[in-house]
């Protein structure tokens, strides 16, 4: 398995503003993803973020509005820009570890957007 | 592609009685099969997984799931609930092949256990 932590746990922001959520995880992975939970919804993936090349993203979702970083193996980032009462979720990264194709998830970042 | 059906939305129970949570699945293709529970303000933990061999796979806090490829159901049990066990449960699958590990989840089950 794998050890994720995310930061920050819990933001409210103004509409209009953006945010930048980071994850970290205990150890080397190749795989990473970012998902969305909408209030009282299931997850949906966000997009697959690879080290060393561009994000790779789901139908419905942009790169201008969700840019994501991936500097190296062990962390990523997901900002998500220019925010609006719809962006209101919980955002969750997730990792692929230990070889068995199960993924594992962060604590998740609850976000408001007032 | 995938979809992942969970038909109950939710699902209450007594303490110590046995729970069924259903999931159904359809894909084109053969598929890894899981269960994630998520507690109440938490991220989501991994139960169990099924990717091969024997179709009765036991995870952890007592749960087991049955993977039933000509129903092509993974329904989730456990003989004696706890009320630590009131949860939000997915189901979720990813093709065996391609995909690019992606998980396909289901809507959830809401589990709450009564005394």
């Amino acid at each position: 398995s794998a050890v994720i932590s995310q930061k920050p746990s819990r933001d409210i922001c103004q509409r209009g503003t953006s945010l930048t959520i980071q994850c970290q995880v205990d150890s080397q992975v190749t795989m990473m993803f970012w998902y969305r939970q909408q209030p009282g919804q299931s997850l949906t993936l966000i997009a697959t973020a690879n080290q060393g090349s561009e994000a790779t993203y789901e139908s419905g979702f942009v790169i201008d509005k969700f840019p994501i970083s991936r500097p190296n193996l062990t962390f990523s980032t997901l900002t998500v820009s220019n925010m609006s009462p719809e962006d209101s979720s919980i955002y969750l990264c997730s990792v692929v570890a230990g070889g068995m194709r199960a993924q594992y998830f962060g604590p998740g970042t609850r976000l408001t957007v007032t | 592609a995938q979809s992942v059906t969970q038909l109950d939305s939710q699902v209450p129970v007594f303490e110590e009685a046995p729970v069924e949570l259903r999931c159904n699945y359809s894909s084109s293709v053969s598929v890894y099969l899981f269960w994630y529970v998520q507690y109440p303000n938490q991220g989501l933990q991994l139960l169990l997984k099924y990717l091969s061999g024997s179709t009765l796979v036991k995870g952890i806090n007592g749960f087991e799931a049955e993977f039933n490829k000509s129903q092509t159901s993974f329904h989730l049990r456990k003989p004696s609930v706890h009320i630590s066990d009131t949860a939000e449960y997915f189901c979720a699958v990813t093709p065996l092949t391609g995909g690019g590990n992606k998980l396909t989840f289901g809507t959830g089950t809401q589990l709450k256990v009564e005394l």
